[in-house]
């Protein structure tokens, strides 16, 4: 029962911006949309998450549709260590966060 | 702070043995959560606390797993017996739920890599 949409892949060059993009059709008024993502052998890690209105903060920018039907995570300027999988999860609460499978991004040199 | 702790970071154990995995939670924290990952099945929930309370243990496999949460900065997940197909990362996730929207986000531990043989 997924909630959201996500390319398994993508491939980014190593300083360009890297745009994640998600798809919530089916996302509520009140649900939030948050990003995480886990780098190899690590737990996940939070990124920022929004309800309405576009958000940024020191990891990244979240820009959501005016329809809320989906999502771009920008990661300014893409590192090595941004390599990860990217989850985007679209929920109520933290209470019922469930993860997908993700976006494999790869930040290559 | 260092973060939500969890031990063993590695685990190994025989077929019917019992497994006991730990989490200390980020203090200030009042609501915990296990996670487990595994390739097949991806990032499963398998319970929640709120302050030291179970509220939703549908995610829990089978009556093997029980997790307790006995005080405000501990808690433990059980597998007894356990079989080769427990084999997975367990992840504990603890956060601050107040109301607050910008603290609605979960911290996650290093997880508990389970090899059941």
């Amino acid at each position: 029962d997924a909630k959201t949409t996500q390319p398994p892949s993508m491939d980014c060059a190593e300083g360009r911006a890297a745009n994640l993009p998600c798809n919530h059709s089916t996302i509520s008024g009140n649900e939030y949309v948050y990003w995480y993502r886990q780098i190899h052998s690590q737990g996940p890690q939070y990124i920022i998450h929004g309800l309405k209105n576009n958000e940024t903060n020191e990891m990244a920018s979240l820009i959501i549709t005016e329809d809320r039907k989906s999502s771009t995570l920008i990661l300014p300027h893409a590192t090595l260590r941004d390599t990860a999988v990217y989850y985007c999860i679209v929920c109520l609460s933290n209470n019922d966060m469930r993860f997908g499978a993700g976006t494999r991004l790869t930040v290559k040199p | 702070d260092a973060g939500v702790i969890q031990s063993p970071r590695h685990e190994v154990t025989e077929m019917g043995q019992e497994v006991t995995l730990r989490c200390k939670p980020i203090s200030g924290h009042n609501s915990l959560f296990w996670y487990r990952q595994t390739m097949m099945r991806g990032l499963e929930l398998l319970i929640y606390f709120n302050n030291n309370v179970p509220i939703d243990d549908s995610g829990m496999p089978e009556d093997r797993f029980s997790a307790k949460m006995p005080n405000a900065s501990f808690s433990t997940l059980k597998i007894q017996p356990s079989e080769p197909r427990d084999s997975a990362v367990y992840f504990c996730a603890s956060n601050l739920m107040d109301g607050v929207a910008t603290n609605e986000k979960l911290f996650f531990g290093s997880g508990t890599q389970l090899s059941v043989l």
